[in-house]
């Protein structure tokens, strides 16, 4: 069945960087974009950015465009998702979707002093 | 970029009863619309694709409707695992965007 695993919580200070990964499961890797998606706290879900797993191409919510990088290895079947100059409004559970129907646990990060 | 807006922001509702939640959307995204139940601690559902194709696991008291900027998802009769937040979501165009959710509280 399919499935996406992703890394476990992080804890960050401000103005660093975290990467969160995703491997997928149970489908051919390339055959399917992933999305990554955030909801911080009390606050609604958000569209972050999004990945052809195939060639790479990637697209990102202006909101995040300077300080977001998603990445793929195709050989690990997983996806990456880098966010830079962490500030504490950061601080969210991040998800990984494989179209709209197949998503990640939820990776909490953390952005505090 | 399309804003997705939803209404109401809360619904209060008693069990059995009917709910129908609203998005719209600024501008035509045709039938390009998902619903998504969302709980706490729990990762987004696909409650409903294509407007009103009706996700995996989830049962017929559930409908979408709408096209173009106005949309709809009913629930026909409220169980008690139905309470949750509830988000629609455009796929028409770059960014993807989501609306700021429904909130569904027992009454």
């Amino acid at each position: 069945q399919v499935q996406l695993v992703q890394s476990g919580a992080e804890v960050e200070k401000p103005g660093a960087s975290v990467k969160v990964s995703c491997k997928l499961s149970g489908y051919t890797f390339t055959d399917h974009a992933l999305h990554w998606v955030r909801q911080a706290p009390g606050q609604g879900l958000e569209w972050m950015g999004w990945i052809d797993t195939d060639n790479g191409v990637t697209r990102y919510s202006q909101r995040f465009q300077g300080r977001i990088t998603i990445t793929r290895d195709t050989s690990a079947n997983t996806a990456y998702m880098e966010l830079g100059s962490l500030t504490s409004e950061d601080t969210a559970v991040y998800y990984c979707a494989r179209g709209e129907q197949y998503w990640g646990q939820g990776t909490l990060v953390t952005v505090s002093s | 970029e399309i804003v997705m807006t939803q209404s109401p922001d809360t619904l209060s509702v008693s069990p059995g009863e009917r709910a129908a939640l609203s998005c719209r959307a600024s501008q035509n995204i045709r039938r390009n619309l998902a619903w998504y139940q969302k709980k706490p601690g729990q990762a987004p559902r696909l409650l409903m694709y294509d407007a009103s194709g009706r996700g995996t696991g989830f049962p017929a008291r559930f409908s979408g409707s709408g096209s173009g900027t106005e949309f709809t998802l009913t629930i026909s009769s409220l169980e008690s695992e139905d309470f949750a937040v509830y988000y629609c979501q455009q796929y028409d165009s770059w960014p993807r965007t989501f609306g700021q959710g429904t909130k569904v509280e027992i009454k």
